[in-house]
C-alpha cells in the first residue's frame, strides 16, 4: 500500500484539462512543500515535472501546474495533448522518508 | 551533459545478493542527495534509499531495512546497492537518481530479478 493516495486513472480529450489529486497525511504531504510530480512512459525513466508543490523544471511546458491544499496535493494539465498520455506519480519528501503515490494513468481519448 | 547508468542487474536466487551500480558523469555525486527507486513489472515506482551529499546520513524504506545498503565511491563517481538477503518481491527495476527533495536525473533502469 502506497503512503500517498492516488486515483488509478483519468482520461480527457484533447484541449481539456485535468486534474490528478494526491492525498497524504499532516505528516508528509501536509506539513512540508516538499511535493513533486513525475511523468513516465512505458518502457521509460520516469520524468520531474512539478518540484516543491508548484516548481516547473526548466523545459517542462506551462501546461502543467502544482499546488496543495491541506493534505492534498494536485497536478493540473491543461490543453492536454496526445502526449501527455502517460503514468503520474507524486512524492513526498521528509527529514525520515521519500514516499511516491501509487500512480495514475491518464488517457488521452 | 548529466548521465547516470546503472548496471549489475541480473537473476538472484531466493536469499542471494547482488550489488548494483550506477555511474554518474557530467556531474560529481558525492555533491549531491542520490536516490534508489524501484519499480516491479506492471506496478508504481517506491522508494527504496536515499544518502546526503556528504554521506553521514542514510534512510531506507522499511521493506528493505537491514538487508540493503546505500554506498557511494567518490573516486569512481558510482552511486551502490548492497542487496542481500533477497526475496522474490524485491523483482523490479532499479532506478538510480539523483536529487534532495525532488530526483531530478534519473538513469535508465537495471532489472533484477529474483527467482528459484
Amino acid at each position: 500500500q502506497s503512503a500517498l493516495t492516488q486515483p488509478a486513472s483519468v482520461s480527457g480529450s484533447p484541449g481539456q484539462s485535468i486534474t490528478i489529486s494526491c492525498t497524504g497525511t499532516s505528516s508528509d504531504v501536509g506539513g512540508y512543500n516538499f511535493v513533486s510530480w513525475y511523468q513516465q512512459h512505458p518502457g521509460k525513466a520516469p520524468k520531474l515535472m512539478i518540484y516543491d508543490v508548484s516548481n516547473r523544471p526548466s523545459g517542462v511546458s506551462n501546461r502543467f501546474s502544482g499546488s496543495k491544499s491541506g493534505n492534498t496535493a494536485s497536478l493540473t494539465i491543461s490543453g492536454l495533448q496526445a502526449e501527455d498520455e502517460a503514468d503520474y506519480y507524486c512524492s513526498s519528501y521528509t527529514i525520515s522518508t521519500t514516499s511516491f503515490g501509487g500512480g495514475t494513468k491518464l488517457t488521452v481519448l | 551533459e548529466v548521465q547516470l547508468v546503472e548496471s549489475g542487474g541480473g537473476l538472484v536466487q531466493p536469499g542471494g545478493s547482488l550489488r548494483l551500480s550506477c555511474a554518474g558523469s557530467g556531474f560529481t555525486i558525492s555533491s549531491y542527495w542520490m536516490h534508489w527507486v524501484r519499480q516491479a513489472p506492471g506496478k508504481g515506482l517506491v522508494w527504496v534509499s536515499r544518502i546526503n551529499s556528504d554521506g553521514s546520513s542514510t534512510r531506507n524504506a522499511d521493506s528493505v531495512k537491514g538487508r540493503f545498503t546505500i554506498s557511494r565511491d567518490s573516486a569512481k563517481n558510482t552511486l551502490y546497492l548492497q542487496m542481500n538477503s533477497l526475496r522474490v518481491e524485491d523483482t523490479a527495476v532499479y532506478y538510480c537518481a539523483r536529487g534532495g527533495r525532488f530526483l531530478e536525473w534519473w538513469g535508465q533502469g537495471t532489472i533484477v530479478t529474483v527467482s528459484s
